[in-house]
């Protein structure tokens, strides 16, 4: 089945040691999504991309960044991570073919990451 | 500013009850709206989505209906069953040209048998 597919489902690091989380997609869709959603609160959009343009929200803390080799694959990585940024991080995609916002989003099921 | 308020933030029903959950935002100019169900752990999962033109879409047990001159949806669930215990959130997006969606803090759903 075609879908979005995140690794790990479950992430342990270290105060202060780097992490990175992947996504991988079947659906050929042009954009991807990083989202945070911390408990009980609404996922907020960390960057996308359309294509290979990335586009990074402007509070989005210099410690993740993202990369995208091709259209299938999309990494997040977090250089140094702190206790704040333990979090679910979701990653979703839009075909990027109509109008920008008016597209439906297929999510991943997510990475839980603890940091200790 | 764009914002997404749901009502209530949560909720506990006897399996087989119906229950209504409300959507109330901001965003302008509106795009479309859309109800996800979020399963503990697990990412959203799109249930209906509606254009400023549509009034009601069901999706099943779900129905969603769109009031876009009050700026407010909700979702009601007939016949609620075990399943349907998740976080429900209603995503709006604004025609901005920016690929960006303004996400509810959710209702937190709980069926008891």
């Amino acid at each position: 089945d075609a879908m979005v597919i995140q690794n790990p489902r479950y992430q342990v690091t270290q105060f202060g040691k780097p992490v990175t989380l992947s996504c991988s997609q079947t659906l050929n869709h042009n954009v991807m999504y990083w989202y945070q959603q911390k408990s009980s609160q609404a996922p907020k959009l960390l960057f996308h991309y359309y294509d290979k343009d990335f586009n990074n929200e402007a509070d989005t803390p210099d410690n993740f960044q993202s990369r995208r080799p091709n259209t299938s694959f999309c990494f997040l990585d977090i250089r140094s991570p702190g206790l704040g940024d333990a979090a679910m991080y979701l990653c979703a995609t839009s075909r990027g073919a109509f109008q920008a916002g008016q597209e439906e989003q297929f999510f991943g099921p997510g990475t839980r990451l603890t940091v200790l | 500013k764009n914002q997404v308020e749901q009502s209530p933030q949560s909720l506990i029903i006897l399996e087989g009850k119906n229950c209504t959950l409300q959507c109330n935002y901001t965003v302008s100019p509106f795009s479309n709206l859309r109800w996800y169900k979020q399963d503990t752990g697990r990412g959203p999962v799109s249930l209906t989505i509606m254009t400023f033109s549509e009034n009601t879409k069901s999706n099943g047990r779900y129905t969603a209906t769109l009031d876009a001159d009050t700026k407010q949806s909700s979702l009601h669930i007939t016949a609620s069953q075990l399943s349907d215990s998740a976080s429900y959130i209603c995503v709006v997006s604004a025609t901005s040209g920016t690929y960006k969606y303004i996400f509810g803090t959710g209702t937190r759903l709980k069926v008891l048998a």
